[in-house]
């Protein structure tokens, strides 16, 4: 089975200043890595992924998140972060040979303040 | 392109009731998955159908059932009610099961509360 550990749960940061939200994941097998961003009342919106390749990946709105298989994490990452960032964002895997069911982390609350 | 939509966006029960939730899919998308989300939590895999099979469960009692119909549109029901079933569940459509084929596209979810 997979686990995803999101180790900070809030994180506050000053409005342009840089943001870093860590995850670290278990699994036996291989696997596929999301973020995902959710607003107030919203649903779930894809950030970033990575299935192969290069293990530096670039997502919308800035973001991006590098890939570490031997510290098996996939911190996110954002070097200026704007007062619509303010949400709550997820870490998730899905096996790799499994198809496209996630198991998500606990989140990350980011409040930007101004 | 009509985006995943979820109905009732609210909704409130008492212990022991059934409860139905509906989700419309994404135009063209043949696979549905239903993740619950509790308060203060990430979203926890219920289960998936594609082409109006169950297609992999998560580790929830038989008391959640689903149906997907020929139009690709699927229900959640949950009988028998408890207080831990209050939730935000949410509906994801996709284009197959595979992330080589497509990604998850979420609804907004329903809200329901147990009382």
């Amino acid at each position: 089975a997979q686990s995803v550990t999101q180790l900070d749960s809030q994180v506050p940061v000053f409005e342009e200043a840089p943001v870093e939200l860590r995850c670290n994941y278990s699994s036996s097998v291989s696997v596929y890595l999301f973020w995902y961003v959710q607003y107030p009342n919203q649903g779930l919106q894809l950030l970033l992924k990575y299935l192969s390749g290069s293990t530096l990946v670039k997502g919308i709105n800035g973001f991006e998140a590098e890939f570490n298989k031997s510290q098996t994490s996939f911190h996110l990452r954002k070097p200026s972060v704007h007062i619509s960032d303010t949400a709550e964002y997820f870490c998730a895997v899905a096996r790799a040979d499994a198809g496209n069911k996630l198991t998500f982390g606990g989140g990350t609350r980011v409040l930007v303040k101004p | 392109e009509t985006g995943v939509t979820q109905s009732p966006t609210h909704l409130i029960k008492t212990r022991g009731q059934q409860v139905t939730l509906r989700c419309s899919s994404q135009s063209g998308h043949n696979t549905v998955s239903w993740y619950q989300q509790a308060l203060g939590q990430g979203p926890q895999f219920i289960f998936q159908y594609y082409r109006e099979e169950e297609n992999g469960r998560g580790n929830f009692p038989p008391r959640f059932s689903g149906l997907q119909f020929p139009n690709y549109s699927s229900e959640l029901n949950v009988n028998a009610l408890e207080l831990d079933d209050s939730a935000l569940y949410l509906c994801a459509s996709s284009l197959g099961t595979s992330y080589n084929t497509g990604e998850l596209f979420f609804g907004e979810g329903s809200r329901l509360t147990v009382l």
